[in-house]
């Protein structure tokens, strides 16, 4: 079945460092590709999404490509701040509309002044 | 607009006893997901109504767990005989059509404790 694999954290960075995620997924079809934040004391909302091979989202300065050939979807961000402290999720939709999305395990960041 | 809504959203119980949460989606959305995150950990999927389909329930983790949807709209999670180990935020989301492109959109959760 569909999986979704998240590097483990928790990530400690300081502010301006170069920020990579690590998201890879197992999938048939075509799904959609999603990455989720959770600011603390906040509920999840998306943070961008790409929904066919070679897409890039982007939002807020962060940045990933769906890389089909290496079935990864990277989250990067060039230079990170405080605020952007949060937990991260990569998420992986179903094959159809009736298929759930699958979410990866998460992975907490941390930004240090 | 009004996003997705939840309530209660802080819930202290006894063991043994039963809880309901509610969800109210976003107004015209027919997909609904609930999850549940435990402290420190990732989100894990409990059930999936898309429409007037039977719900995916492969991830309610006993038979303790229920939930329902009535008139494709507002949700009822029930925890039957509650456990310490059901502490925990129940998170629901909605979109539009669960169309594998869609954004879903998430409540604040509802948190509960159970003594």
């Amino acid at each position: 079945g569909n999986s979704v694999t998240q590097m483990e954290g928790p990530v400690t960075l300081s502010e301006e460092a170069f920020l990579t995620i690590n998201c890879t997924y197992t999938a048939t079809g075509y799904p959609s590709l999603f990455w989720y934040v959770q600011y603390p004391g906040e509920g999840l909302q998306l943070l961008l999404k790409a929904t066919k091979a070679d897409d890039k989202g982007s939002n807020k300065g962060f940045e990933a490509t769906y890389r089909k050939e290496t079935t990864s979807f990277h989250l990067e961000k060039g230079s990170v701040q405080v605020s952007d402290s949060a937990v991260y999720f990569c998420a992986l939709s179903g094959e159809t509309s009736y298929d759930k999305v699958i979410f990866g395990p998460g992975t907490s960041l941390s930004v240090i002044p | 607009g009004a996003g997705v809504s939840q309530s209660p959203s802080n819930k202290v119980t006894e063991k043994g006893k039963d809880v309901e949460l509610r969800c109210d989606p976003i107004s015209g959305h027919t997909a609904l997901y609930w999850y549940r995150q435990s402290l420190g950990q990732g989100l894990e999927f409990l059930i999936y109504f898309q429409g007037n389909s039977a719900p995916d329930k492969s991830g309610l983790p006993s038979d303790r767990f229920s939930a329902e949807r009535t008139g494709g709209s507002v949700s009822t999670l029930t925890i039957q005989r509650t456990q310490q180990e059901d502490s925990a935020v129940y998170l629901c989301a909605s979109s539009w059509t669960g169309g594998v492109t869609e954004t879903q959109y998430f409540g604040p959760g509802t948190r509960l404790l159970v003594l």
